[in-house]
Order: structure tokens, then C-alpha cells, then sequence
């Protein structure tokens, strides 16, 4: 079984940029079946799907935060990252990374290991 | 944009059957997966590609799909499935979240 955990600051100044990490063990994030993603969840609301990543490096990224949003993979470390510019108040949220498992098509992936998630304040 | 539509809240007695529909325009051509989230925790999968349950998920949950909608059944819902549930789905390769829906057991 995969395990995922994030890991970065707890708070960011606004018009920073986010960074975050995501170490994976239990498996190679090298694995085709696999591809790599990152949601988030501001408090007391629902789930956002920020981007996804594959081990050689294609990504798809929410239209919505496309302009703002960088995800890379370190194969030899085993981790995979997001970097999220410009932050607001609107960004605080808690940030998942997720393994996304599937084959085909890209619609037959979901989400089937999440990390714990980690919360990240926006606040001078 | 593209939206799944869930109702906000949904109230079942224990030992009864609890549905949770979402509803999208293209959801009739591709597949939903469901996923469960308990206060303080990470979300689970419980339902992909429409209708299957991932290993360790009880036989009381089932996914089914018609038209342009996806339903969550609960069979015989236990306390402990008390959570919110949210439907996942497709749009030009963009992940879509429905807005969740909490199930409470009465």
C-alpha cells in the first residue's frame, strides 16, 4: 500500500509562492500505472482539484489555477511537488497530494492513497 | 464551467438505505467514482468507474450510473458511515469534485 505525506509551511505571506512536497513510499512513483496529484480543501468546504502529474514528467492542471500552478516530479528521490504563486486568502486550505491509479484513458484514474493533508494559512 | 451537482445533505435511519445522486451533463458518457470524508480525516475511495468497490470497502456500499446522473446506495447504513461524500468526474481531462454531500444517520 502507498503512503503519501506532505510536507512544507504551515503559513505564507500573501503574493508568495507555496511550495510543497510530497514524499511516496511503498511503491515507485515511477509506475505507469500511476499518475501523481494534488487537491485541496479550504476550511469547511470541498474538494479542488489543483493538478496531476506522471512519473515522466506530462502534467494536467486545473484550468481554474493553470496560470499560478507548477507540478514537478524527483524520480530518484521518490517525491513530487507544487509550487502555487501569488497566494491570497482564498488559497488557505488544506493541501492533499494523492496517488491517482488507473490505465487508458485518463478518465479511468481516481484517487486511491491520500496523504493526511496538511493546512496552509495565508496570513501577513 | 463544468459542474457536478449534489444535494447539500442527506439523513438516513441506521439499518436503512441511504442514495446520494449526482447529477452532470456529460456523466452519461464517462465514468464517476465516489469518495467518503470523516471530519478530521483524508478522503477514501469507495465507489470507481461507476459501480466498483476497491478492497476493504463493505458490500453495503454500490455505484450505479443512468443518463446524466451517478447515485451512492448505502444498504443497511451503519453510524459509522456518517460523513460527506463527494462524486468525482471528468471535464476535457480537468478533474471535477461535486460539492459534497453529508450524510447523517438519524
Amino acid at each position: 500500500q502507498l503512503q503519501l505525506q506532505e510536507s512544507g509551511p504551515g503559513r505564507v505571506k500573501p503574493s508568495e509562492t507555496l511550495s510543497l512536497t510530497c514524499s511516496v513510499s511503498g511503491g515507485s512513483i515511477s509506475s505507469r500505472s500511476y499518475y501523481w496529484g494534488w487537491i485541496r480543501q479550504p476550511p469547511g468546504k470541498g474538494l479542488e482539484w489543483i493538478g496531476s502529474i506522471y512519473y515522466s514528467g506530462g502534467t494536467y492542471y486545473n484550468p481554474s489555477l493553470k496560470s499560478r500552478v507548477t507540478i514537478s516530479v524527483d524520480t530518484p528521490k521518490n517525491q513530487f511537488s507544487l509550487n502555487l504563486k501569488s497566494m491570497t486568502a482564498a488559497d488557505t486550505a488544506v493541501y492533499y497530494c494523492a496517488s491517482h491509479y488507473g490505465s487508458g484513458s485518463w478518465e479511468n484514474y481516481y484517487f486511491d492513497n491520500w496523504g493526511q493533508g496538511t493546512l496552509v494559512t495565508v496570513s501577513s | 464551467s463544468y459542474e457536478l451537482t449534489q444535494p447539500p445533505a442527506v439523513s438516513v435511519s441506521p439499518g436503512q438505505t441511504a442514495s446520494i445522486t449526482c447529477s452532470g451533463d456529460a456523466l452519461g458518457d464517462q465514468f464517476t467514482c465516489w469518495y467518503q470524508q470523516k471530519p478530521g480525516q483524508s478522503p477514501v475511495v469507495v465507489i470507481y468507474q461507476d459501480t466498483k468497490r476497491p478492497s476493504g470497502i463493505p458490500e453495503r456500499f454500490s455505484g450505479s450510473s443512468s443518463g446524466n446522473a451517478a447515485t451512492l446506495t448505502i444498504s443497511g447504513t451503519q453510524a459509522m458511515d456518517e460523513a460527506d461524500y463527494y462524486c468525482q468526474a471528468w471535464d476535457s481531462s480537468t478533474v471535477i469534485f461535486g460539492g459534497g454531500t453529508k450524510l447523517t444517520v438519524l
